[in-house]
């Protein structure tokens, strides 16, 4: 079964940083590209960074690109989101995602999310 | 980047009822173009991948057609189970993008 567990979430003070984590058990992670997508409280899903199997290709949403940095270990089959100079707007819930392609790349698989909260 | 657009942004519909919702990409983006069901509380579900390709376990009551710019999804029978908001996402460009959401309520 494939399983995708955030964790890392918690309560930061304004221009805080904050590394969250993704632990993924039930399939081959090293073959799939992954995602972070977020939540704000009451709003809609924001895609926030991709990273390839490899790591090869990293892409971030504009929103965050020059602050957050996505990465992996294969190793440990886990997927990283290190968030610095955090602002009152990056407050929200986390989900890591899987992706894989099939006639164009799609999130198949989901965690239950880490919120984070950026607040004095 | 490409923007999304979903109409209605919410919707009243009864037990039974057809469901349309509409997305448009900016520009086009052939048919890359996600459908995912998302509960309050809950993480987002797959529904439909390349427009109308349904993911694994969704029941066939979902569809989605289009390409271009202009995407629908339809639920041709309403189930009480689901009553929820209805995002679309591009993976056209490597920037993902995701539609604005549609929440589907009971009338």
């Amino acid at each position: 079964e494939v399983q995708l567990v955030e964790s890392g979430g918690g309560l930061v003070k304004p221009g805080g940083s904050l590394r969250l984590s993704c632990a993924a058990s039930g399939f081959t992670f090293s073959s799939y590209s992954m995602n972070w997508v977020r939540q704000a409280p009451g709003k809609g899903l924001e895609w926030v960074s991709s990273i390839s199997s490899s790591s090869s290709y990293i892409y971030y949403a504009d929103s965050v690109k020059g602050r957050f940095t996505i990465s992996r270990d294969n190793a440990k089959n886990s997927l990283y989101l290190q968030m610095n100079s955090l602002r009152a707007e990056d407050t929200a819930v986390y989900y890591c995602a899987r992706e894989r392609y099939s006639s164009g790349w799609l999130a198949d698989y989901w965690g239950q999310g880490t919120l984070v909260t950026v607040s004095s | 980047d490409i923007q999304m657009t979903q109409s209605p942004s919410s919707l009243s519909a009864s037990v039974g009822d057809r469901v349309t919702i509409t997305c448009r990409a900016s520009q086009s983006i052939s048919s890359y173009l996600n459908w995912y069901q998302q509960k309050p509380g809950k993480a987002p579900k797959l529904l439909i991948y390349a427009a109308s390709s349904l993911q694994s376990g969704v029941p066939s009551r979902f569809s989605g057609s289009g390409s271009g710019t202009d995407f629908t999804l339809t639920i041709s029978s309403l189930q009480p189970e689901d009553f929820a908001t209805y995002y679309c996402q591009q993976s056209y460009s490597t920037l993902r993008t995701f539609g604005p959401g549609t929440k589907v309520d009971i009338k």
